[in-house]
């Protein structure tokens, strides 16, 4: 099956400084999400988003299907960004990524 | 409109017992789906519903592990003689159709088992 690889796995940031997540999958998808789990562990759906690009706010989000790649940007970010940020990937079903733990200090 | 829902939020249960796990999925979503989060298996596809084409089960971990739908409303998975390995949160999704649609979560039911 696919497979989906995040990095980094840990990312500390001040308040305020911008930060990329990036998602390598192994094989061609017709899904891509990105979540971002908050503390009380519901995945919350940030972007839908198996090619090209889309903007949210402060959050903006690129697909690169003929490389298998995709990339979360946080800009300008808020403590409130802190948790774990999760790729999922589907041929059929969603296959996750081990996340990103981000920690941003005020 | 209304999201997912899961009941219950959270589940203690004795080693051995037998547990059932609620989804409602979101109004007019006809693709459902269970995954399951535990500390040392990250976030893990269990098994994925389609209108009334046979479940794709290829995630379930062992024949304990068992799930229905009621047409295109709710599922239940079950556990039988739960074990501490299960203890995890279950997760339920729905998609419009496919799962090449986007997926809602719900909140999770957490698991534990003594």
């Amino acid at each position: 099956g696919i497979q989906v690889e995040q990095s980094p796995p840990d990312l500390i940031l001040q308040e305020g400084a911008n930060s990329t997540l990036r998602c390598n999958f192994s094989d061609s998808v017709n899904n891509l999400q990105w979540f971002h789990q908050n503390p009380w562990g519901q995945l919350i759906n940030l972007f839908y988003i198996p090619s090209g690009t889309k903007q949210n706010g402060r959050l903006s989000a690129t697909t690169v299907a003929t490389e298998r790649y995709s990339l979360l940007y946080i800009s300008s970010s808020q403590t409130t960004d802190s948790g774990v940020y999760f790729c999922g990937a589907s041929g059929s079903r969603l296959t996750f990524g081990e996340g990103t733990q981000l920690t941003v200090n005020p | 409109g209304a999201g997912v829902s899961q009941s219950p939020s959270n589940k203690v249960t004795e080693k051995g017992k037998d547990v059932e796990l609620r989804c409602d999925p979101i109004s007019g979503h006809t693709a459902l789906y269970w995954y399951r989060q535990s500390l040392g298996q990250g976030l893990e596809f269990l098994i994925y519903f389609q209108g009334n084409s046979a479940p794709d089960k290829s995630g379930l971990p062992s024949d304990r592990f068992s799930a229905e739908r009621t047409g295109e409303s709710v599922s239940t998975l079950t556990i039988q003689r739960t074990q501490q390995e299960d203890s995890a949160v279950y997760l339920c999704a729905s998609s419009e159709t496919s799962s090449y649609n986007e997926q809602f979560f719900g909140p999770g039911t957490r698991l534990t088992v003594l």
